[in-house]
């Protein structure tokens, strides 16, 4: 039930765009984005919600797909502060309705000067 | 405003040995969360509260015990550590429930069984 994450690795130059897909194999009714970098604790990025609703705090958009069950992380003209572990987040009937997250092995970013 | 509070921040352990890896966050999170992460692998969940006294397990539960009896703390508890324990644990809370909050995250446990 574990989401899959691809690309497994991302190699930009400064200002160079990237898109980073969550495929999951049920049904979803949100999508969470964190970024880690090394050596750190993951961050929030956003919450993606079924119907659209999404919640952020960083200029990186996203986009949640109920049908395909999929979302994807759109990265714009990267920054050498993007560089870092990114990891979807999708529930999971392992837990109670609701309660936890299930994460996806992750996508690396590195970007370049 | 500290948010998630996690010591000690590096440990190695013999196998065999015990302890328990504090976790504390001042946000009146009801939610809380253990994980492990080894390199490559993502983050996989040990153990969730929904609150005081509830306590349930995750993905990986063999081998830690938690406790919660207030909603602040959330220990995890290695009673006989083994070399497969050897990861970064991170602790994280959340205002509500988990699938439409964002969780907070600690700045991880770096724990190494020799």
């Amino acid at each position: 039930q574990q989401p899959v994450q691809s690309p497994q690795a991302v190699i930009l130059r400064e200002g160079e765009d990237a898109v980073i897909n969550c495929s999951s194999s049920k049904a979803l009714y949100s999508v969470h984005w964190y970024r880690q970098k090394h050596g750190e604790a993951p961050v929030f990025l956003m919450i993606l919600l079924k119907g659209g609703e999404q919640k952020g705090h960083e200029k990186i958009s996203a986009s949640f797909n109920e049908k395909k069950q999929q979302s994807s992380l759109y990265l714009t003209a990267s920054q050498l502060s993007y560089s870092g572990t990114y990891f979807c987040g999708t529930e999971s009937s392992l837990y109670q309705a609701g309660t936890a997250l299930i994460f996806g092995k992750g996508t690396t970013l590195s970007v370049s000067s | 405003n500290a948010g998630v509070t996690q010591t000690p921040k590096f440990r190695i352990l013999k196998i065999g040995q015990s302890m328990t890896l504090q976790c504390t966050q001042d946000m009146n999170h009801n939610y809380m969360y253990w994980y492990r992460q080894d390199p490559g692998m993502g983050l996989k969940l040990i153990y969730y509260s929904v609150g005081a006294g509830i306590t349930d397990k995750g993905e990986v539960p063999n081998g830690y015990n938690v406790s919660r009896s207030t909603t602040e703390d959330f220990p995890l508890r290695l009673e006989l550590a083994a070399p497969s324990q050897t990861s970064v644990y991170f602790c994280a809370s959340s205002y509500g429930q988990g699938y439409n909050q964002p969780q907070h995250f600690g700045d991880g446990t770096r724990l190494s069984i020799l």
